[in-house]
């Protein structure tokens, strides 16, 4: 079964403007969790989707918004871009439901703010 | 707030030693306890996870202990090699799927 993936992996973006970053998940798996992770401030939570709808989400401006997709796959955007914004873009899925199950990480996207 | 506290930030251990990670979390809720292992470039990885309904887990040479009453959970990697070197966080999670994590652990395994 093929892991999480994550497009691109890489990405250079100039303050000010927007970004899309992608995430395809486990095949079967309905939710889908996007975290920061910064050497400071570790592995932040920005927001999980479970069956296209948002179900959590963690303390992030409103310039960080995502959706999730009828077959599960999901977006996470960015606007206005900051220099703060550098970091790792993480997507992780689990199967979904209430109870909490394994969860899966994608490589990650490395954004970088000029 | 810090919902999974960690420590210590970081870890020097002999080959074939015995590295150890704490965590402690106040959450009573959180139902769901994994560890995770990231290389330098890579996504976190699932090393091995346990539920408060039992107090030990062994996987190889991973192995978690439990303290409910305590809240707190711990990570031993007996027989710690060179490829064990990796940064290390444990998380937390409740119902509704919402994961927590500590802020990580640099080991350093020295051959």
């Amino acid at each position: 079964k093929a892991g999480v993936t994550q497009t691109p992996r890489y990405l250079i973006k100039t303050r000010g403007q927007q970004v899309t970053l992608s995430c395809s998940p486990i095949s079967g798996h309905r939710s889908v969790s996007w975290y920061q992770q910064t050497p400071g401030q570790g592995l932040q939570f920005l927001f999980e989707y479970f069956s296209e709808t948002q179900r959590n989400k963690g303390n992030f401006p409103g310039r960080f918004s995502g959706r999730q997709f009828s077959n599960s796959r999901s977006e996470m955007n960015v606007s206005t871009l900051e220099l703060g914004d550098s970091a790792l873009y993480l997507c992780a899925s689990t199967l979904g439901g209430n109870s909490p199950y394994e969860q899966y990480f994608g490589p990650g996207t490395r954004l970088t703010v000029t | 707030q810090q919902q999974v506290k960690q420590s210590p930030q970081s870890l020097i251990v002999q080959k074939g030693g015995i590295s150890i990670i704490n965590c402690a979390y106040e959450n009573t809720a959180f139902d769901y306890f994994p560890w995770y292992q990231q290389f330098p470039g890579k996504g976190p990885a699932l090393l091995i996870a346990i539920r408060p309904d039992v107090s030990e887990k062994k996987e190889g040479r991973f192995t978690i202990s439990f303290n409910k009453s305590a809240k707190q959970f711990s990570l031993h990697i007996m027989d710690s090699q060179p490829g064990d070197s990796a940064t290390y966080f444990c998380a937390a999670s409740r119902p509704g799927n919402q994961f927590y994590f500590g802020t990580g652990t640099s080991l350093t395994v020295i051959p």
